[in-house]
């Protein structure tokens, strides 16, 4: 099957960009999501990018897809403290989503 | 809004119990799947099911069953609950390829 993988942990400081990066094994995965968890709190789709595309921008949003490399990143332009939560990487296999293990980032005021 | 919920966000239940997890969601979807999610390990399919009495394994469904009797509503059940399914599970649902999910359900076996 399909695997996932991402960093445990990402630390920055209020205002600074955070890249959470991806690296995925299912070369035909059609849609790749990214998901935010917060506290106490279900999964909620953050944005996504189909996999004809390099790249997607959606505010402060930015996912970068490298097809050739399996690696998948999203940016997050001026990091807020509303931000800290778990964020998962999910492409779309012939089945359903497989999730990373997920990156808790922290941010720092 | 699409709204999916899940009946109990906390349960405590003793080692050989049956367990019953339900969840419902209102936007007619077809798909509906359980997960569940681990510290370091992610969401890790469990069932998943495309259409009513129809159910499919995914990635680790030793130990659990799931019903679905009708369109909106899925059930996910331990039969004889084990410690090591301490955890908490999560429902979802879809109808062409983004998941919603419900709020959790924090699951501890004693």
């Amino acid at each position: 099957g399909e695997d996932v993988e991402q960093s445990l942990f990402l630390s920055v400081r209020e205002g600074d960009s955070s890249v959470i990066n991806c690296t995925y094994t299912d070369s035909s995965s059609t849609y790749l999501y990214w998901y935010k968890q917060e506290p106490g709190a279900g999964l909620q789709l953050l944005t996504y990018i189909f996999s004809n595309m390099d790249m997607k921008q959606d505010q402060r949003l930015t996912v970068l897809l490298n097809k050739k490399d399996k690696h998948l990143s999203l940016r997050i332009a001026d990091t807020q403290t509303g931000d800290s939560a778990i964020y998962f990487c999910a492409p779309r296999g012939r089945r359903a989503l497989t999730f990373g293990s997920g990156t808790r980032l922290q941010v720092q005021p | 809004d699409v709204k999916v919920t899940q009946s109990s966000r906390y349960l405590v239940k003793r080692t050989g119990e049956k367990v019953f997890l339900e969840c419902v969601q209102d936007m007619d979807h077809e798909n509906m799947f359980w997960y569940r999610q681990d510290p370091g390990l992610g969401l890790r399919l469990i069932y998943f099911s495309y259409d009513v009495k129809m159910k499919e394994k995914g990635d680790i469904p030793e130990g659990y069953s799931v019903s679905r009797e009708k369109k909106e509503r899925f059930s996910l059940i331990l039969e004889s609950a084990s410690t090591n399914q301490t955890s908490m599970y999560l429902c979802a649902s879809s109808s062409t390829g983004e998941l919603f999910f419900g709020e959790g359900s924090r699951l501890t076996v004693l």
